[in-house]
């Protein structure tokens, strides 16, 4: 079955850091892979994806993340993050080949950026 | 409508009633999705729809738990002698075929 963890439950940075956050999945085989933000009673949104092809990919607001196969994983980075990056971050794995549309989301990320 | 809506926001019920969750995807979008997130967890898939057929329905958490969806519209999400751990806010997501899942406000679901 598919499995994604994320590194760390709860990170507090100051504007202007760099962030770096984790995500490893555990299937080997092809893979959908999606970075979603919840902002403080907001929906859950789309960050970035990566289905194939260039394995950094750019998201909205300054976020990249990169897809590194013989690691599973797919890290989420920004070079200087804003107050208003203050959000949960959810890192999510689609097999369909396997899986179908089965979504498995990791269990998030709380990220505290302190002005 | 712009986006997904979920009626209602918020439900409080009492431990061993019925409750009928709502989902209304974006118009045209193919699959919808349903998901549960306790507090202070991550989302918990539990059943998804293409048009109205649902291939996976592995993970509904119990038999007291179903799911229908009328076309490629409306899908209500039934919980049946709802229980306290029943608890969680329960969200709804479409999508165009297989792209990416655009999420509603959530129903928050309080079991007394």
């Amino acid at each position: 079955a598919q499995s994604v963890s994320q590194h760390n439950h709860h990170v507090i940075l100051s504007e202007a850091a760099s962030l770096e956050l984790g995500c490893n999945y555990s299937y080997g085989g092809t893979v959908n892979l999606f970075w979603y933000v919840q902002y403080p009673g907001q929906h859950l949104q789309l960050l970035l994806k990566y289905f194939s092809g260039d394995p950094l990919v750019k998201g909205i607001k300054g976020f990249e993340a990169e897809f590194i196969k013989s690691k599973f994983s797919f890290n989420l980075r920004k070079p200087s993050v804003q107050w208003s990056d203050t959000a949960e971050y959810f890192c999510a794995v689609n097999a369909p080949q396997n899986y179908g549309q089965n979504f498995v989301f990791g269990p998030g990320t709380r990220l505290s950026v302190l002005p | 409508g712009a986006g997904v809506s979920q009626s209602p926001s918020n439900k409080v019920t009492e431990k061993g009633k019925d409750v009928e969750l709502r989902c209304d995807p974006i118009s045209g979008h193919t699959a919808l999705y349903w998901y549960r997130q306790r507090l202070g967890q991550g989302l918990e898939f539990l059943i998804y729809f293409q048009g109205n057929s649902a291939p996976d329905k592995s993970g509904l958490p119990s038999d007291r738990f179903s799911a229908e969806r009328t076309g490629e519209s409306v899908s209500t999400l039934t919980i049946q002698r709802t229980q306290q751990e029943d608890s969680a806010v329960y969200l709804c997501a479409s999508s165009f075929n297989y792209g990416e899942q655009f999420f509603g406000p959530g129903t928050r679901l309080t079991v007394l």
